[in-house]
């Protein structure tokens, strides 16, 4: 199964855009970037997912490398409510099953 | 429009014996995945139901077993739980054979002691 890595962790100050990046350099042509989040005490959340294209939703964006083997998520005005552990993810396009990493826990300064 | 519900919250267990969590997928999803997350790490793909059948496995033991119901919801069923059991087990419905976003509940904290 291809792998995704993240930084530990990340600082960033409120109403500041966020860069959050993976590199997933085993990625094969078949396999979807997704991002989810998770808020302390809750499950994960859903925050955009590509397999080429750049990407926009209400939430961030997703800028995928020409080459596909990094991405990075932006947040383009962090909130404290943004301040979660952010995973990126693989999805097998063949069976659906995603396959996590550690995360990188994003605080955000006020 | 009711999200995913996860029964119970907080369960404790000791060495040995069996535990069943419940899983209520939001209304119109038809494809339940069941998810192990160990304290401090990301969660770990156990199985998933499509339409009543088993879609799809992770790497864990035939010790943990499910069930999904004509109306979706689901079971996760753990024989002989072992003390790295413990952990929060989560539950995520979606539309259509889960290809894109996953609706997560709350999950399970089980403890085996």
């Amino acid at each position: 199964d291809a792998k995704t890595t993240q930084p530990n962790s990340m600082e960033s100050n409120e109403e500041e855009p966020v860069h959050l990046p993976c590199n997933h350099s085993t990625i094969s042509g078949t396999d979807y970037i997704h991002w989810y989040r998770q808020l302390p005490s809750q499950g994960p959340e859903y925050v955009i997912h590509g397999l080429t294209s750049n990407v926009n939703n209400r939430m961030a964006s997703l800028a995928i490398a020409e080459d596909r083997k990094s991405s990075t998520l932006i947040l383009h005005r962090a909130t404290l409510r943004d301040a979660a552990v952010y995973y990126c993810i693989l999805r097998d396009g063949s069976n659906y099953q995603l396959i996590w990493g550690a995360g990188t826990k994003l605080i955000i300064k006020p | 429009e009711t999200g995913v519900t996860q029964s119970p919250t907080h369960l404790i267990k000791t060495r040995g014996q069996q535990v069943t969590l419940r899983c209520s997928s939001q209304s119109g999803h038809n494809t339940v995945s069941w998810y192990q997350q160990a304290l401090g790490q990301g969660p770990q793909f156990i199985f998933q139901y499509y339409r009543e059948e088993e879609n799809g496995r992770g790497n864990f033991p035939p010790r943990f077993s499910g069930l999904q119901f004509p109306n979706y919801s689901s079971e996760l069923n753990v024989n002989a739980l072992e003390l790295d059991d413990s952990a929060l087990y989560l539950c995520a419905s979606s539309p259509y054979g889960g290809s894109d976003e996953q609706f997560f509940g709350p999950g399970t904290r089980l403890t085996v002691l």
